[in-house]
């Protein structure tokens, strides 16, 4: 099977603007996750999504938000870019999310903001 | 909230030799699940290991294994006969279990990761 793919794997926007970024889970995964990756905060949860729905979410402004789509890929979108937001997303996806289930990371986009 | 230390921002060690890389945690849970991931440089997370609280076998993959002490909420990774190939950033991680009231309970929470330099 194909693993989680990431698209763009890198992007450069500037402040103020709005990114999307994308997903795309492992056939069959029906639970995304998706985290934040920065060298002062480490990995922190941002959402999970299953079944189009967003079951959980993390500590973050309202600037980020995310959807998923009914065959399972899921955008995020940073609206209002700040400097602060420059990270390594990452996307994780796994069968149902239930109970300890191993999420499968996807190999991340890259955001600068300048 | 629950959260994970890793006490060893860096490590090193010598081409097959065994190495252990600390992790602890705090948590009210009875049940919960732990992992420790493995990220490349500049490539994609890995699972390296998992771990269910509940069982009392620490987990084994391999060349790598875990010493789960719930007790004192220790979960430590052991790399027998280490390799180049394990150079790598290495995160532990916690998970709730899915009866949790938390609204956290399908989210991982990673410590601050431990840099392994495997050295020819």
């Amino acid at each position: 099977k194909a693993g989680v793919t990431q698209t763009p794997r890198y992007l450069i926007k500037t402040r103020g603007q709005q990114v999307t970024l994308s997903c795309s889970p492992i056939s069959g995964h029906r639970s995304v996750s998706w985290y934040q990756q920065t060298p002062g905060q480490g990995l922190q949860f941002l959402f999970e999504y299953f079944s189009e729905t967003q079951r959980n979410k993390g500590n973050f402004p309202g600037r980020f938000s995310g959807r998923q789509f009914s065959n399972s890929r899921s955008e995020m979108n940073v609206s209002t870019l700040e400097l602060g937001d420059s990270a390594l997303y990452l996307c994780a996806s796994s069968l149902d999310g239930g109970g300890g289930e191993t999420q499968y990371f996807g190999p991340g986009t890259r955001l600068l903001v300048l | 909230a629950q959260t994970v230390t890793q006490s060893q921002p860096e490590m090193s060690v010598q081409e097959a030799e065994t190495v252990t890389l600390s992790c602890t945690y705090d948590t009210s849970e009875s049940n919960y699940y732990l992992f420790w991931y493995k990220q490349p440089p500049s490539r994609q997370m890995i699972l390296v290991i998992r771990q269910e609280a509940y069982k009392q076998q620490n987990a084994t993959e391999n060349r790598f294994s875990v010493n789960f002490q719930k007790a004192a909420k220790s979960f430590s990774l052991k790399i027998s006969d280490s390799q180049l190939g394990d150079t790598a950033m290495y995160f532990c991680a916690f998970m709730k279990p899915l009866l949790s009231v938390d609204t956290g309970r399908r989210a991982l929470t990673f410590g601050s990761g431990t840099r392994l330099q495997v050295q020819p």
